[in-house]
């Protein structure tokens, strides 16, 4: 099994529509992030959290939110979705040093 | 604000050949420079990585030079590989919390 799980991989939805994406990890890390990915832009920070009761936006949190159910598992929500908001979508954890462990991402699209 | 920038955006080399992906970065209490490596349908991993109390740090065929004073690092690839071709990610951290800042991507093809 994988280290960090991304559910579903590939999703497609309509405008409007509220949409989970979730990420479970077995790694014991403490800090989980979601990030956003697009060409040319990187990958961008829309929420990370340095454990279960400890939540912070990011740089590009607006349309989103998430939720720390338990140590391992972080969600990500788009409330209601736009067609900007389709993109690759990744989760990661790491420990406390600066290693990065990545899921294999869920591509998104909202038409 | 964009603390880190990548370029090129994409790089065609042939095999056998040299690739050279560079980055800049602006805040001086970065202190940790790692280059991830990302295949189609996979998510990152972490290639090699740099402190800013070497210049140089080598393995295996990859590379990262680092120049403080300008500010500025990269990544080598010798006697690349058709097997390289992946977008490859350089970061920076150092700031609150140890969080990684990503750079743009480059996309490298390496051509038999």
């Amino acid at each position: 099994d994988a280290d960090v799980t991304q559910t579903p991989r590939n999703r497609i939805t309509k405008t409007g529509k509220r949409i989970m994406l979730e990420c479970s990890q077995t790694k014991g890390h403490d800090r989980m992030y979601w990030y956003r990915q697009d060409p040319g832009l990187g990958l961008r920070l829309i929420y990370y959290s340095f454990d279960v009761k400890d939540i912070n936006k990011g740089e590009i949190s607006d349309g989103y939110s998430v939720s720390r159910q338990a140590q391992a598992k972080f969600s990500l929500s788009l409330e209601s979705a736009i067609p900007n908001q389709t993109a690759l979508y990744f989760c990661a954890t790491s420990a406390h040093n600066y290693g990065y462990t990545f899921g294999s991402g869920t591509r998104l699209t909202v038409v | 604000q964009q603390q880190v920038k990548q370029s090129p955006q994409s790089l065609i080399v042939q095999k056998g050949g040299i690739s050279i992906i560079n980055c800049a970065y602006e805040n001086t209490a970065f202190d940790y420079f790692p280059w991830y490596q990302q295949f189609p349908g996979k998510g990152p991993a972490l290639l090699i990585a740099i402190r800013p109390d070497v210049s140089e740090k080598k393995e295996g065929r990859f590379t990262i030079s680092f120049n403080k004073s300008a500010k500025q690092f990269s990544l080598h690839i010798m006697d690349s590989q058709p097997g390289d071709s992946a977008t490859y990610f350089c970061a920076v951290a150092g700031n609150a919390g140890n969080m990684l800042t990503f750079g743009g991507g480059t996309r490298l093809m390496v051509k038999p």
